[in-house]
């Protein structure tokens, strides 16, 4: 088990710019979450995956923003046209399937700085 | 909707200090309960957990009682150490909705 890995762990980009993150989840877990966490803040959900289907967006989720999980494995969320409010902590789960008290193992994140 | 509560921080302790952490919680239907700890530059790490009421979930030290009569789910500890300096969240999670976390309670043990 080598647990859930994001890459990239920093990631520093003008305004205006786009970015992509990486999730590798836990190899069994059928299900993978992002979620964004600003300073001072929990983790807020943004999206999860069952397999390649996304099941949830949250409102959060700005026509700015869009996750692929195309072969149900690895996921990636892109970032288009980033501004100043988009710089947080970056998180990603997953999760085996199967009732509310499957915990969720959590990455280490990617951090987005916007200057 | 679904949310948690809790105390605010930071809270500063000696070594060897007894811990509480305060957490209430807002759900429909039967939530599971969850705390999650954060080390500076790291992820979410699973605590401990309770599935029903009444359940005690315990790991390093650490317990909290699901209490459904005061919707509550407090973070305990005998004894800290410089170790569990780190910042305490809690979570709920009801039927298929996702996570809902509280803000955080950054703990900080001195020597």
């Amino acid at each position: 088990d080598t647990g859930v890995s994001q890459n990239p762990r920093h990631k520093i980009t003008k305004r205006g710019q786009n970015v992509t993150f990486r999730c590798d989840p836990i190899s069994e877990h059928n299900r993978l979450y992002w979620y964004r966490q600003t300073l001072g803040q929990g983790p807020e959900f943004l999206t999860y995956f069952q397999n390649e289907a996304q099941l949830e967006k949250s409102r959060l989720l700005s026509d700015r923003f869009s996750a692929e999980r195309p072969k149900g494995s690895f996921s990636t969320l892109e970032i288009q046209r980033t501004e100043q409010g988009d710089s947080a902590m970056y998180l990603c789960a997953s999760s085996l399937e199967g009732g509310n008290n499957q915990p969720q193992h959590f990455g280490d994140g990617t951090r987005l700085s916007i200057l | 909707g679904n949310s948690v509560t809790q105390m605010e921080g930071p809270v500063t302790l000696s070594e060897e200090a007894f811990l509480t952490i305060n957490c209430t919680y807002t759900a429909t239907g039967y939530p599971s309960l969850f705390w999650y700890v954060q080390y500076p530059g790291e992820g979410l790490q699973l605590l401990l957990k309770a599935t029903k009421a009444d359940d005690k979930g315990s790991n390093k030290g650490f317990e909290a009682t699901y209490r459904k009569e005061t919707t509550s789910f407090h973070l305990e500890k005998g004894s800290v150490q410089v170790s569990d300096s780190a910042v305490y969240f809690c979570a709920l999670r009801s039927g298929n909705t996702p996570l809902v976390f509280g803000k955080g309670t950054r703990l900080s043990v001195i020597a």
